[in-house]
């Protein structure tokens, strides 16, 4: 069965660099759902996308931004990259936005930024 | 706002030993509840959910019982294999919010 797909899924960039991930839904679902994993962390919530809308904005910082396009695949887009915010950032996708949807996670992209 | 609080580790167990992780959190309304398995270098499986209280979720041998009165979700396993080697996490959705919220984790090892 179709997956997630991330891209890229590792990512270097030096200081106040931008960088972009990507991210492509499993077929048919229209919600995804951004989070960011620190080392030795648990994953928390950026943002979330439902039908091209933005739904719910969580701890992220005003130097990212994000978007889901009309093919439903979304994009993470980072600037001024600090060295904090060197982690592992996971899309999770859902087909719908209810409580009862299951989030499916991809694979991840690790940004390091040094 | 929710949380959820999780069992430090880490964990390590024998091979075939009894194996529990606990996980309480706090929520407002229902919230279903998750355990999440991040196995070394790979993203986020869900390994069970529990949707509303009393509701047992169980997946490759793995079981945990959703218990309102105790706002509990803990993570058992009869008999855990080296392969079970992973991160754990608990997790919940609720409310308005879809989003879902993570316990810190359990390093759990097992070893031969």
């Amino acid at each position: 069965a179709a997956g997630v797909i991330q891209s890229p899924r590792h990512l270097i960039k030096e200081k106040r660099e931008t960088a972009t991930l990507k991210c492509y839904p499993i077929p048919r679902h229209d919600t995804v759902y951004w989070y960011q994993q620190g080392p030795g962390q648990d994953p928390q919530f950026l943002i979330s996308f439902y039908e091209k809308m933005q739904s719910d904005k969580g701890s992220i910082p005003d130097r990212f931004s994000a978007q889901q396009f009309s093919d439903y695949h979304s994009e993470l887009n980072m600037s001024s990259l600090e060295l904090g915010d060197s982690a592992l950032y996971f899309c999770a996708s859902s087909l719908g936005q209810g409580g009862t949807y299951e989030q499916y996670f991809g694979p991840g992209t690790r940004l390091t930024v040094t | 706002g929710n949380s959820v609080t999780q069992m430090e580790g880490p964990v390590t167990l024998s091979e075939e030993a009894f194996l529990t992780i606990n996980c309480t959190y706090t929520a407002t309304g229902y919230p279903s509840l998750f355990w999440y398995v991040q196995y070394p270098g790979e993203g986020l499986q869900l390994l069970l959910k529990a949707t509303k209280a009393d509701d047992k979720g169980s997946n490759k041998g793995f079981e945990a019982t959703y218990r309102k009165e105790t706002t509990s979700f803990h993570l058992e396993k009869g008999s855990v294999q080296v392969s079970d080697s992973a991160v754990y996490f608990c997790a919940l959705r609720g409310g308005s919010n879809y989003k879902l919220t993570f316990g810190k984790g359990t390093l759990l090892t097992v070893n031969p």
